[in-house]
């Protein structure tokens, strides 16, 4: 069955340090991968899309890359501030209309001052 | 534009019960869809609608029914509610399903059912 994980339930960085988000993928060959942040309480918000024929992409501090022959992608915010806590959830989505959208279940991040 | 809004915001419910989550976008978005989000489950896919009266199972359709009468409104009815079903309800809309288009997401409706 299609699979997706994100990297630890939760992740510690100091404020200013670059923090990485990892998510792997198996059984799905996905057409477009998407971030999202999440903060409580509060519905997710799209960040930056990724195509599969993309290598990285940037906006602002963050970057996200994409490896489809490694079934990974990774999203980095590069100085990061205490504003950036929040939870980063993955998204894969294929190429037709009958493909499913499906999440991973998200990594908490905390950015410490 | 108001985006993506759902009510009620809290909701508790008896087991048994039914009742209706609203959900309305004013973004002319053709596609629909409902999730619901647990405790180290993430983001799950109930239904889904591709326009006005094409609607869609997902991922964990049991219990919910769907209807897309308008292009705006996209309401989830629970028929009989059960303690399994106590979640955090999201409805998400996008111009497109395909293309890769982001989705936008209402503020969560939180349901309990005792």
């Amino acid at each position: 069955s299609q699979k997706i994980e994100q990297n630890s339930e939760a992740l510690n960085i100091q404020e200013g340090k670059t923090a990485t988000l990892t998510c792997n993928y198996t059984n799905y060959s996905p057409a477009y991968l998407q971030w999202y942040r999440q903060d409580p309480g509060r519905g997710p918000v799209f960040l930056l899309l990724i195509r599969e024929n993309e290598k990285e992409k940037r906006k602002e501090r963050l970057k996200v890359t994409f490896d489809t022959t490694l079934k990974q992608s990774l999203f980095h915010i590069t100085a990061s501030q205490p504003a950036d806590s929040a939870t980063y959830l993955c998204a894969l989505d294929g190429m037709n209309r009958d493909d499913k959208i499906i999440f991973g279940k998200g990594t908490r991040l905390h950015i410490l001052p | 534009n108001a985006g993506v809004t759902q009510t009620p915001k809290f909701q508790v419910l008896k087991t048994g019960q039914s009742m209706t989550l609203q959900c309305a976008q004013d973004m002319n978005h053709e596609y629909m869809s409902w999730y619901r989000q647990d405790p180290g489950m993430g983001l799950r896919l109930i239904h889904y609608s591709v326009g006005a009266g094409i609607t869609d199972q997902g991922e964990v359709p049991n219990g919910y029914n769907v209807s897309r009468s308008t292009t705006e409104d996209f309401p989830l009815r629970l028929l009989l509610a059960a303690p399994s079903q106590t979640s955090v309800y999201f409805c998400a809309s996008s111009p497109r399903r395909t293309g890769g288009y982001e989705q936008y997401f209402g503020p969560g409706t939180r349901l309990t059912v005792t």
